[in-house]
């Protein structure tokens, strides 16, 4: 089976801009989470997806959101982007609840 | 609050050297636990995990832990560490419900030859 996969794989953006992020899970898998990673604040969960649900979000503002499709692929979307969004967002897919989370190779955003 | 600790934030072993890394979390029950690793600039890749049963659980390339309900600890352990190990190691646990993981902040493990 194909692993996680993210795309794109880096991004830069300018201050104010909004970012849109792609994650397809592995096949079968319905479950799709997202982390941040920062070297000052480490992984941090963003918010977890299943069937199209958010079933779990993070301490993070309003300005990050996300989605699921049908076909379990997510987005997540940052919206008026800041410095200290620079970071490298990972997407895990999970094939149900309390699972094994599976990690994608991850966005490097940097954000200027 | 329900946390994960990771007590050492770099570890420096010679090739060949045995290897423990810690992991304690602060949870009420017993949570499911996880050890991943991440090399430079890719994502995390799963070493093993402990959900119950046997409290010594195997992983990949060599790795095992321990899970120790007194000492709330589930420590990594390698018998004989290889350069390709350097890497960063995070444990993270489940404490409960639905699929949010809570990570430790790291061990950055550097292997001298």
């Amino acid at each position: 089976k194909a692993g996680v996969t993210q795309t794109p794989r880096y991004l830069i953006k300018t201050r104010g801009q909004q970012v849109t992020l792609s994650c397809s899970p592995i096949s079968g898998h319905r479950s799709v989470s997202w982390y941040q990673q920062t070297p000052g604040q480490g992984l941090q969960f963003l918010f977890e997806y299943f069937s199209e649900t958010q079933r779990n979000k993070g301490n993070f503002p309003g300005r990050f959101s996300g989605r699921q499709f049908s076909n379990s692929r997510s987005e997540m979307n940052v919206s008026t982007l800041e410095l200290g969004d620079s970071a490298l967002y990972l997407c895990a897919s999970s094939p149900g609840t309390a699972d094994t989370q599976y990690f994608g190779p991850g966005t490097r955003l940097t954000v200027l | 609050a329900q946390s994960v600790t990771q007590p050492d934030i770099h570890i420096t072993v010679s090739e060949g050297a045995s290897l423990e890394l810690r992991c304690n979390y602060s949870y009420g029950a017993t949570p499911y636990l996880f050890w991943y690793v991440q090399s430079p600039g890719q994502g995390l890749q799963l070493l093993l995990k402990y959900f119950s049963g046997d409290t010594l659980v195997q992983g990949i390339k060599g790795f095992e832990a321990e899970f120790k309900r007194s000492q709330s600890s589930f420590n990594l352990r390698k018998p004989s560490v290889h350069w390709s190990d350097a890497a960063e190691y995070f444990c993270a646990a489940y404490p409960g419900g639905y699929n949010k993981l809570i990570f430790g902040a790291g061990t950055r493990l550097a292997v001298h030859p």
